[in-house]
């Protein structure tokens, strides 16, 4: 199984920033998984962003669920993000990771990971 | 829902023990048996290396193991080696599917 994050590395502030996570080596309509984005800022430490199940379920971090929308295309095995009204916080890598349910093990862990994709938000 | 709460550096010599705690909640780490740690070197993705808690996925050595008290998470390095050198994450379910990291904490290998 392997993730792939990709998108624009530059946005401007105020806009919105989309992403695109493609799996491969495995259907992402597996019931017993989400898929998740997680970021971090330079030097900084992880916060998760939130998570899909293919059947469009969605959970969002309370600090920015007002801001973030997380969907999956099963035609193409695909999960995006996508992120309102940015500013310099925002800047960030972000990983999309799948993330076990209670039905299977690691149970709500997240493994594996994309390698990443750094996001800046500057004018 | 807030942080955990990690040691923001730990360190210890080559064969020596470290553990990294890690300190939530009743609405996170101690209302659940669904504690993560993860390993991240430079400039390189997170690797799980313990899940619900205390148990390890294949691949990953003997010598790193979790526990919980109440709120507490720890993880536990054993016969350090210099490769354990890296940034370390806990993270927990806290209801209604969410999940929320640590700080981090930096072992160095001394």
């Amino acid at each position: 199984l392997q993730l792939q994050e990709s998108g624009p590395g530059l946005v401007r502030p105020s806009e919105t920033l989309s992403l695109i996570c493609s799996v491969s080596g495995d259907s992402i309509t597996d019931t017993t998984y989400y898929w998740g984005w997680v970021r971090q800022a330079p030097g900084r430490g992880l916060e998760w962003i939130g998570n899909v199940h293919y059947t469009g379920m969605t959970s969002y971090s309370p600090s920015l669920k007002n801001r973030v929308t997380i969907s999956a295309d099963t035609s193409k095995d695909q999960i995006s993000l996508s992120l309102t009204s940015v500013t310099a916080a925002d800047t960030a890598v972000y990983y999309c990771a799948r993330q076990a349910s209670a039905l299977i093990r690691p149970s709500f862990a997240l493994s594996p990971w994309g390698r990443g994709t750094l996001v800046i938000v500057s004018s | 829902q807030s942080a955990l709460t990690q040691p923001p550096s730990a360190s210890g010599s080559p064969g020596q023990s470290v553990t990294i705690s890690c300190t939530g909640t009743r609405s996170d780490i101690g209302g659940y048996n669904y504690v993560s740690w993860y390993q991240q070197r430079p400039g390189r993705a997170p690797k799980l290396i313990i899940f619900e808690g205390t148990h390890r996925p294949s691949g990953v050595p003997d010598r790193f193991s979790g526990s919980k008290s109440g709120n507490t998470a720890s993880l536990t390095v054993s016969g350090l080696q210099a490769e354990d050198e890296a940034e370390y994450y806990c993270c927990s379910y806290a209801g209604n599917n969410l999940v929320v990291f640590g700080g981090g904490t930096k072992l160095t290998v001394l």
